[in-house]
């Protein structure tokens, strides 16, 4: 059974760099068909997706946070990252790692159990 | 990407059915048979209860059902049991880039 766990520290520093790792076990991040992404969730702006890769470096970013964001992938470590700069207490969330599926990957099929990040000083 | 329109909130008792509503626009919802519903309860990941508008998961209760009319989709929930109890997430494609989703702000199922 496909299971996906997020890693990394809780708590980042204002105008820092936040970097997760989302590990991917019970099947290979390189199959095909498949997006891999992050989703985070905040109480004031609810669930919103952040960006995502597939295993051959395509990949896609949400417009509003483009600028600060990238997602990395490491096929041989089965392993996708997230990382984001200049990061502000509105970053403060839960942060999901997620398997796109569906004809434009709208399907979010698989969550990691998520992974609460703070940003404070 | 403007985010898709939930009640903040509906409730049922045990053995009635409720709809929660999700509208967007005619770019996204209006568009595309490609909405997804999340179920989420306390402190747990969200899980895929509907895609495609209208289809469930392996393992989803046909309790739940989907719909879509215009630039609105629709959750169904019958035989409403405790359990149910949980936050609903809607979810479309965006449509007007290549990738991309939004999400609904969220409904609060309180079963009485």
């Amino acid at each position: 059974q496909l299971q996906l766990q997020e890693s990394g520290p809780g708590l980042v520093k204002p105008s820092e760099t936040l970097s997760l790792t989302c590990t991917v076990s019970g099947g290979s991040i390189s199959s095909s068909g498949y997006y891999w992404g992050w989703i985070r969730q905040t109480p004031g702006k609810g669930l919103e997706w952040i960006g995502s890769i597939h295993y051959s470096g395509s990949f896609y970013y949400n417009p509003s946070l483009k600028s600060r964001v990238t997602v990395p992938v490491d096929t041989s470590k089965n392993q996708f990252s997230l990382k984001l700069s200049s990061v502000t207490a509105a970053d403060t969330a839960v942060y999901f790692c997620a398997r796109h599926s569906g004809s434009y990957y709208e399907i979010i099929s698989s969550w990691g159990q998520g992974r609460l990040v703070t940003v404070s000083s | 990407q403007s985010a898709l329109t939930q009640p903040a909130s509906v409730s049922g008792s045990p053995g009635q059915s409720i709809t929660i509503s999700c509208t967007g626009t005619s770019s996204d919802v209006g568009s595309y048979v490609l909405v997804s519903w999340y179920q989420q309860h306390p402190g747990k990941a969200p899980k895929l209860m509907i895609y495609e508008g209208s289809k469930r998961p392996s393992g989803v209760s046909n309790r739940f059902s989907g719909s879509k009319s215009g630039t609105t989709a629709s959750l169904t929930i019958s035989g409403l049991q405790a359990e149910d109890e949980a936050d609903y997430y809607c979810c479309s494609y965006g449509g007007s880039t290549p990738f991309g989703v939004v999400f609904g702000g969220g409904t609060k199922l309180t079963v009485l």
